[in-house]
This record gives C-alpha cells, structure tokens and sequence, in this order.
C-alpha cells in the first residue's frame, strides 16, 4: 500500500495567515494526488485534483502543487471558514489512501 | 445538485450484519463510479470499497474483503455496502462517495452526509 503522511497534524493559525500543509507520498504518485477539507460533524469537501487543479466553487486562495512524492497545499490568506482539517488521497493506485489529516486551529 | 443520502446504520452486535444504502439525486448515477470510505471516531478517512459505473467490477480494501460487499443497483440510483461478521472496530462513520468519473480511482467528488455504524454488545 501506499502510504501517505502529512505534516504538520495541527497547527495554530490566525486569519491572515499564509498556511502550508505538507503531504508525502511512500513512493512516486505521479500528480494523482487530491486535497480535502472537513469541517467538525460534516463530510470532507472536494478542494484540489491532480495536484493543482481547483474544483469549481473553491476560493482561490487555496492552491496545490507538487509531483511524485511530495505536495503542498497552500491557504494564501486564511479566513475564518478555513478552520477545518485538511486531508490528501493519492489515487494512483489501490488501495485508495489518504494522508493522516492536519487540522488547522 | 448532486445529493447522496445514505441510510442503514445503527447498532448491531458483533457477528452480526448490516446492509447500507445510498440514494442518489440530481445526477446521473449510472455515469459515476462509486466508493464507501469510513471514519473511524476521532480519525482519519480510510477508503473501504468501490464500484465501477456498470458495477462489473468491485475492489476493496484488504482487511476487508470477504466481510464486506459493494454493489449498485443504476435503475435505482442506489449504492449498497453488505457489511457481515462485523467487529468492533468496524465501528465508524460511513460515507457514501461519487467519484468525478467512470473511473474508481479519481477524485471523490460527492460526498453523502454519512451513517453511523456501531458495533456494540
């Protein structure tokens, strides 16, 4: 299987700020790699596919990038509603894994 | 607007069996292949099962194959997960998943709100 790690699993930010997750991949994904977001007591959220691409209705100040085994997503300034955590998935290859979460407080 | 509504969690005991469901709107079903993933209390996500759009072909987790059984049916625009000899730690949340395409493995684009599974005596 493949497993995928993120970092860090929290951190502390303040509206305004620039945040960055790490995730990586135990071998090359190529850029099959997706991004969520989960809010308390609600289902996870389609942000990023491939890598980089924004799905329809996400806010631009979320970005993606990164190829084969290491990603970032990127909240350029974080806003209230972005409190949540964030969750990769590499779809290369069965079975489907996601990284272990970072929440953002 | 794509919605999945699932039902069928509960409380079951140990060994015993549950059959979930997941109904979809506003889309059609039958173009999308479909997966399970589950969120055990306080954890992250782990994919469980998924099927394609025709439903010919299934895949699933390694701990859980031969416990569990995905199917769809697309004259009904529903997704089924056959959970048998459960186990405690199949105690979870669990969501009902439409992929951005045909394809099992793409982005999970739709997400039902979930149904709780918990296995108790």
């Amino acid at each position: 299987d493949i497993q995928m790690t993120q970092s860090p699993s929290s951190l502390s930010a303040s509206v305004g700020d620039r945040v960055t997750i790490t995730c990586r991949a135990s071998q090359n994904i190529d850029t099959y790699l997706n991004w969520y977001q989960q809010k308390a007591g609600k289902a996870p959220k389609f942000l990023i596919h491939a890598a980089s691409t924004l799905q329809r209705g996400v806010p631009s100040r979320f970005s993606g990038s990164g190829s084969g085994t290491d990603f970032t997503l990127t909240i350029s300034s974080l806003e209230p509603e972005d409190f949540a955590t964030y969750y990769c998935q590499q779809t290369t290859r069965l079975p489907l894994t996601f990284g272990g979460g970072t929440k953002v407080e | 607007e794509v919605q999945l509504l699932e039902s069928g969690g509960g409380l079951v005991q140990p060994g015993g069996s549950l059959r979930l469901s997941c109904t979809a709107s506003g889309v059609t079903f039958s173009n999308y292949a479909m997966n399970w993933v589950r969120q055990l209390p306080g954890k992250g996500l782990e994919w469980v099962s998924g099927i394609s759009d025709t439903g010919d072909t299934t895949y699933y987790a390694d701990s859980l194959r031969g416990r569990f059984i995905i199917a769809r049916d697309n004259s009904k625009n529903t997704l089924f997960l056959q959970m048998n000899s459960l186990r405690a730690e199949d105690t979870a949340m669990y969501f009902c998943v439409q992929t951005r395409s045909g394809g099992v493995s793409d982005g999970f684009a739709v997400w039902g709100q979930g149904t709780m599974v918990a296995v108790s005596s």
